[in-house]
């Protein structure tokens, strides 16, 4: 059983639409990162959630972090092809001290 | 230019044959830590260091092995590798040992076991 459960696995969008990923957990996380991997490289921090209820925006990413701190949502406006990559959250539990775990990913592509 | 340098990016091995990958940071980051990513299963950490001398097993430790004499380098050994090791791994380093830090990877090794 994977700690971090991102769904969807796969998305494949056209150019232009809205999508979002989530990231779904039972636990309870002190702050959760949000990474994009393009193929052939290594994963790439976009940004940190630390707060319940925390929105972060990256020009047409918004980011944001359950009130809980059990779950975050990624949503992206206007996807463009430049987007395409493996959507990754890891997170740190409260009850694990340092430990980043890493969710099971979301593939996305988005076609012109 | 800060970065995390691993080597080799591809490599094919025979099953038995003791090989390294190796990595090094240029960024004094006190944490490194080794992950292998499979399809489906994400990133799983194999090992970690929070400093010089000082490492401890992730959540796959098993048919690795890992040293940390310098702060820059933290290579991972498999002493037999068999083909269930065939992956994409990944090092990492962090400023501090801390998952709140900011993590930066190397760009991967591919490696085949046959």
């Amino acid at each position: 059983t994977q700690l971090l459960e991102q769904s969807p696995q796969f998305l494949s969008i056209q150019e232009g639409e809205n999508l979002t990923v989530y990231c779904n957990s039972s636990s309870v996380f002190s702050s959760l990162q949000w990474y994009r991997q393009e193929p052939g490289e290594g994963p790439v921090l976009l940004v940190t959630v630390v707060t319940g209820g925390e929105v972060k925006k990256l020009k047409r990413l918004t980011f944001q972090f359950g009130d809980a701190r059990k779950d975050s949502s990624l949503h992206i406006t206007a996807a463009q092809p430049g987007d395409t990559g493996l959507y990754l959250c890891a997170g740190v539990r409260e009850s694990s001290g340092d430990k980043l775990t890493f969710g099971t990913g979301t593939r996305l592509a988005v076609r012109p | 230019e800060a970065q995390v340098t691993q080597n080799p990016r591809y490599l094919i091995t025979v099953t038995g044959k003791k090989l390294t990958v190796t990595c090094s940071q240029n960024m004094n980051h006190e944490y490194m830590s080794w992950y292998r990513q499979d399809p489906g299963l994400g990133l799983r950490q194999i090992y970690y260091s929070m400093n010089v001398e000082v490492t401890d097993k992730g959540d796959v430790p098993e048919g690795y092995k890992v040293s940390r004499k310098e702060k820059r380098n933290f290579p991972l050994i498999l002493e037999s590798p068999s083909p269930n090791q065939t992956s994409l791994y990944f090092c990492a380093s962090s400023l501090f040992y801390t998952g709140q830090g900011f993590y930066t990877f190397g760009s991967g090794t591919r490696l085949t076991v046959v």
